[in-house]
This record gives structure tokens, C-alpha cells and sequence, in this order.
């Protein structure tokens, strides 16, 4: 099992740009989310899906759109890039939908907005 | 909605120490509280969970503590070594709440 794979490992985006950070696991996982890492900040939840077809907001969502088609895919856009938006994306999934299992972590995305 | 406050953010310990982290959280429903590891450049990955069913959980060296009435839990990682230095972060989830509140995270330095 590759586990959570995230791509790219890095990007730069001019202001105003979009991208999708792409996000997949293999372990068939029902609960994937993705979180934003700061400095000083720990870890905050942007958006969830507790199943394919099924997304809600976490903490921090304004900028930022997912979808869930698959139960192995989980990709985060963000529609017009801003400098705030720099930072190290991770993207997490645990097995069942409560959410109260460990979650597993990819590598992370460390995006930087020019 | 759920708060997590995590304290020291930074920690520095000798070689062979304890080192003690502690969270608050603020939801008396949640029930699980994962501590996750974070060592410089790489991905968060869990050292411990707990349960709001048992008051203390120990992994070797590393231990956890609960108090579901003060509402805080405690990580404390016993004769330190190196490679213990990382960034380390409490959590606190509910079931079938969806979300899991992190805290703020505590660098944790072993002196050789």
C-alpha cells in the first residue's frame, strides 16, 4: 500500500491563479480531509468527506473547493490564488466516517503564492 | 466549537529527562485524543491515542494521561533521547462530530 500520495510536493502561484492539490489513498478509507500547517498555528481542518459524493466544511474553507467522485480521491482546489494562502497542505484519511481513528498523513504540498 | 490550547510551544529537555506536554480542550462530548509526531520536513504521524474511556494509556517510553473532568490530557515521554526532538501535537475529535481540532503544537529539543 503507497498509503495517502499527494502531488505536486511543491508550488508557486502567482496571485490570482488556480490549481487543484491532488490527494489519494489506497487503503479504502472512508474519512479524508485536508488541513493547512502554519507556523505557530498547528494544523487546521479546511474541508472533509466522510464517503464519496459527501463534503462539508472544517475550520478555515473560504478560498478553497473539494470534491469527492471516488472513495480514493479527494482533490482540493483553490479558485484565485492569495498570498495568504501560502502554506504546507496536508491531506489526511482515516478508516470509517466517525472519526475517531488515527488518521494517516501524506507528505504534504508546500505552496507558495507570489 | 472545539478549542485545543497546547502548552509549552517550546520545550527543551537534557538527554535522559522527562518531558511533560499538556492540552486543554474545550468540548466536554469528545472522546478520542490522538498525539501525533512531526519531525522537521516530514508528515504528522501518531505516537499515542486515548480514549475517553480510560484515564491513562503508556507505549514504552511515552505515556498519555486523561482528565475528562478538568477536561485536559497530558503526553510525557520518559528518559528522552534525540531523536524524540520534534514537533509534537495534541488532538481532540467526537464521534461522528467529522472534525478533528489540532492544537498548536510544542518543539520539543533533546540535548544531547
Amino acid at each position: 500500500n503507497a498509503g495517502v500520495t499527494q502531488t505536486p510536493k511543491f508550488q508557486v502561484l502567482k496571485t490570482g491563479q488556480s490549481m487543484t492539490l491532488q490527494c489519494a489513498q489506497d487503503m479504502n478509507h472512508e474519512y479524508m480531509s485536508w488541513y493547512r500547517q502554519d507556523p505557530g498555528m498547528g494544523l487546521r481542518l479546511i474541508h472533509y468527506s466522510v464517503g464519496a459524493g459527501i463534503t462539508d466544511q472544517g475550520e478555515v474553507p473560504n478560498g478553497y473547493n473539494v470534491s469527492r467522485s471516488t472513495t480514493e480521491d479527494f482533490p482540493l482546489r483553490l479558485l484565485s490564488a492569495a498570498p495568504s494562502q501560502t502554506s504546507v497542505y496536508f491531506c489526511a484519511s482515516s478508516l470509517d466516517r466517525a472519526n475517531n481513528q488515527p488518521q494517516h498523513f501524506g507528505d504534504g504540498t508546500r505552496l507558495s503564492i507570489l | 466549537g472545539e478549542n485545543v490550547e497546547q502548552h509549552p510551544s517550546t520545550l527543551s529537555v537534557q538527554e535522559g529527562d522527562s518531558a511533560v506536554i499538556k492540552c486543554t480542550y474545550s468540548d466536554s462530548a469528545s472522546n478520542y485524543f490522538p498525539w501525533y509526531k512531526q519531525e522537521l520536513g516530514k508528515r504528522p504521524q501518531l505516537i499515542i491515542d486515548i480514549r475517553s474511556n480510560v484515564g491513562e494509556k503508556k507505549d514504552q517510553r511515552i505515556a498519555v494521561t486523561l482528565n475528562k473532568t478538568a477536561k485536559h490530557f497530558s503526553l510525557h515521554i520518559t528518559e528522552t533521547q534525540p531523536e524524540d526532538s520534534a514537533v509534537y501535537f495534541c488532538a481532540a475529535s467526537v464521534t461522528g462530530g467529522f472534525k478533528t481540532i489540532f492544537g498548536a503544537g510544542t518543539r520539543l529539543f533533546v540535548k544531547a
